[in-house]
């Protein structure tokens, strides 16, 4: 099947600085590009969808400005959470689709804000 | 917002046993995934059911959908340790390519 990736994987930074995560398709081009939070032991929540080349659309309650997404290119999507606080520390999933029904997802990046 | 339900919410068996897991949606659906995720990783998409189909095989999974009672259903045959994950649906509207998921269902299989 199709891989993603998710860059970091893990990371911990200070309150008050931001942190880029990046998401690639690393065998098929991306269309669209998903990117989720997900709190422990529940289920996804969508942030917001991004199509190459145009500005993300992001879901109610999501502050745009807080989470910044960049879809470059076909095979990349960034989300860069500024200002970063503790209670933005989560499990950040990013998924990925070249228009067909599935999607597929990454790894997932564990962000800890201290 | 969520639409999909999954229950039960946790399930605990022993290995060799079969474990079902059902889900349940609001809306018309265009297809219903199944998704599977290991404790702090990402999903893993396990098998597609459209909506004018009514059951689908891949290996020791059997899924089944019943579009009058938009219902899905999950089962895991002869289930083993490495089965311990949580197990999501997600239904796809039609004219939308945003699926919908579920709160999941936490399955705990015992060697």
């Amino acid at each position: 099947g199709a891989v993603v990736s998710q860059h970091p994987s893990r990371v911990i930074c200070k309150s008050g600085t931001s942190v880029k995560i990046e998401c690639r398709s690393l065998d098929f081009q991306a269309t669209t590009m998903f990117w989720y939070r997900q709190f422990p032991k529940q289920s996804l929540m969508l942030m917001a969808t991004s199509n190459e080349g145009s500005k993300a659309t992001y879901e109610q309650g999501v502050e745009k400005d807080k989470f910044l997404i960049n879809h470059a290119s076909l095979t990349l999507s960034t989300l860069t959470v500024t200002s970063a606080h503790p209670e933005d520390s989560s499990f950040y999933i990013c998924s990925a689709t070249s228009g067909a029904d599935t999607q597929y997802f990454g790894p997932g990046t564990r962000l800890t804000v201290l | 917002s969520q639409q999909g339900e999954e229950d039960p919410q946790a399930l605990s068996i022993q290995e060799g046993e079969n474990a079902t897991m059902n889900c349940s949606y609001k809306t018309s659906i265009n297809n219903l995934q199944w998704y599977r995720q290991n404790s702090g990783r990402g999903l893993v998409h396990l098998i597609l059911i459209r909506s004018n189909e009514r059951e689908k095989h891949s290996g020791r999974l059997r899924v089944t959908l019943d579009t009058s009672k938009k219902s899905s259903s999950l089962l895991i045959t002869a289930s083993r340790a490495a089965d311990t994950a949580s197990y999501f649906c997600a239904s796809l509207k039609g004219g939308s390519y945003i699926p919908t998921f579920g709160r999941g269902t936490s399955l705990i299989v015992h060697p």
